[in-house]
């Protein structure tokens, strides 16, 4: 059965930064590429990043490029979002998600909330 | 960036009936290259997180009852649930994977008579 379970989470002060995991289990975590998404308190779903399966391409939203960093490490299982210069448009629910061979989201984690407030 | 219109917003439907929801982007989501179109459907019943109902515009993921449907050409997309049943209740979101970034149209909440 395909896991992801995120975690890092937490109340950050405006500016502060953050270090989101995602561990999965269930699949061979280096063959899929990944994605987090993230969804506001009350709002929609907007697409963060994305990550080839081989770590070698990522692709951001406007909104967060040069701020939020993917990264994999798949000798520990795990897709990993550096938050730095956090704002308080930034507070949402954080979920990461499998991409399948179609690019679709297949499989997602039950998120982590991320809240940005001084 | 692309955008992505649903409409409606709100749809309310009596158990057993047909509901359909349109989804439109501000521009055509054919790839030229291998001719796909990159629409998928995702649904997020209350308290959970969301889940892959339609891929490429008409693919069911696995799992996903024969109930639901996906159609469309270039900008006009819609989703189609044959019977609704009361599992079928939650917020619907088209989005688009034709190019970065990806974008979400802005959810169907759909919900039982």
């Amino acid at each position: 059965e395909v896991q992801l379970l995120e975690s890092g989470g937490d109340l950050v002060q405006p500016g502060g930064s953050l270090r989101l995991s995602c561990a999965a289990s269930g699949f061979t975590f280096r063959n899929y590429a990944m994605t987090w998404v993230r969804q506001a308190p009350g709002k929609g779903l907007e697409w963060v990043s994305i990550i080839t399966a081989g770590g070698d391409y990522t692709y951001y939203s406007d909104s967060v490029r040069g701020r939020l960093t993917i990264s994999r490490d798949s000798s520990q299982n795990t897709l990993f979002l550096q938050m730095t210069s956090l704002r308080a448009d930034d507070t949402a629910i954080y979920y990461c998600a499998r991409v399948t061979i179609e690019g679709a989201f297949d499989s997602w984690g039950q998120g982590t909330l991320v809240t940005v407030s001084s | 960036e692309i955008v992505m219109t649903q409409t409606p917003l709100s749809l309310p439907v009596t158990p057993g009936e047909p509901a359909s929801i349109s989804c439109r982007s501000s521009q055509s989501l054919l790839d030229s290259n291998d001719g796909n179109t990159y629409l998928d459907w995702y649904l997020q019943k209350p308290g959970q997180s969301p889940q892959l109902l339609i891929f490429t515009l008409s693919y069911r993921a696995s799992d996903v009852p024969d109930r639901f449907s996906g159609s469309g050409s270039g900008t006009d997309f819609t989703l189609r649930i044959s019977r609704v049943e009361a599992d079928d209740v939650g917020v619907y979101y088209c989005m688009q994977r034709l190019e970065f970034p990806y974008t979400f149209g802005q959810g169907t909440n759909l919900e039982l008579k």
